[in-house]
């Protein structure tokens, strides 16, 4: 089935690693994004991408890392900068009409806690 | 910058009514899509509804319509016959009609419960 998969559903980090959560699409969307959600706060945009090998920062994308070497997969990485990152995240992709974006599809979320 | 503003934090509605949801937003841009998100207790984000805002003619989907005014960057929500499955969080979001590098900035969402 066509669809947008993040994993792990639940993760647990220690102080001062670095971890890395997986998105990856069977949906051939050219754009995917990353955001991070809060209570109270709504989405927050963290990286974007609209092309292979090519990515921007976001609103809030500080002890963050992503990279996009495939269509497929847009890997985030939160680092031991990031000052609190416990948080639900969650990826997104988009598609193309006549060249211009249109809704983003949201894959399931990754529930990130900071132990 | 883009903003979307919502301004209604929690909202209720009995079953089989209608209710309004608001989102102001802020752009220079002439050309943009606008959203309607719902996010249930399961956290998955599912689209409502979309307006391009080069379409004068109000989106509808259903029991789900918009209430578009470009002028005003006004873009409400009405449910209309609420039902249970209707309870989650709708979140409002803007995204430009750029054809490179569009970001998609959400509002800080309305918590709607249907009651009976």
């Amino acid at each position: 089935d066509g669809g947008i998969t993040q994993s792990p559903k639940y993760l647990f980090r220690k102080e001062g690693q670095n971890v890395t959560l997986s998105c990856e699409q069977n949906l051939n969307h050219d754009a995917m994004y990353w955001y991070r959600q809060d209570p109270g706060q709504g989405l927050r945009l963290i990286y974007y991408s609209q092309i292979v090998n090519d990515f921007q920062k976001g609103d809030i994308a500080e002890g963050y890392s992503v990279s996009r070497e495939k269509k497929e997969s847009f890997p985030l990485t939160v680092t031991s900068a990031q000052k609190n990152p416990t948080a639900f995240y969650l990826c997104a992709s988009g598609r193309r009409n006549r060249g211009s974006p249109t809704e983003a599809f949201f894959g399931q979320g990754t529930r990130l806690t900071v132990v | 910058a883009q903003t979307v503003t919502q301004s209604q934090p929690e909202m209720s509605v009995q079953e089989a009514e209608t209710v309004t949801l608001s989102c102001t937003y802020d752009t220079s841009e002439n050309n943009y899509y606008l959203f309607w998100y719902k996010q249930p207790p399961s956290r998955q984000m599912i689209l409502v509804i979309r307006q391009e805002a080069y379409k004068q003619q109000n989106a509808t989907e259903n029991r789900f319509s918009v209430n578009f005014q470009k002028a005003a960057k006004s873009f409400s929500l009405k449910i209309s016959d609420s039902q249970l499955g209707d309870t989650a969080m709708y979140f409002c979001a803007f995204m430009r009609f750029s054809g490179t590098a569009s970001k998609l900035t959400f509002g800080t969402g309305t918590r709607l419960q249907v009651t009976l």
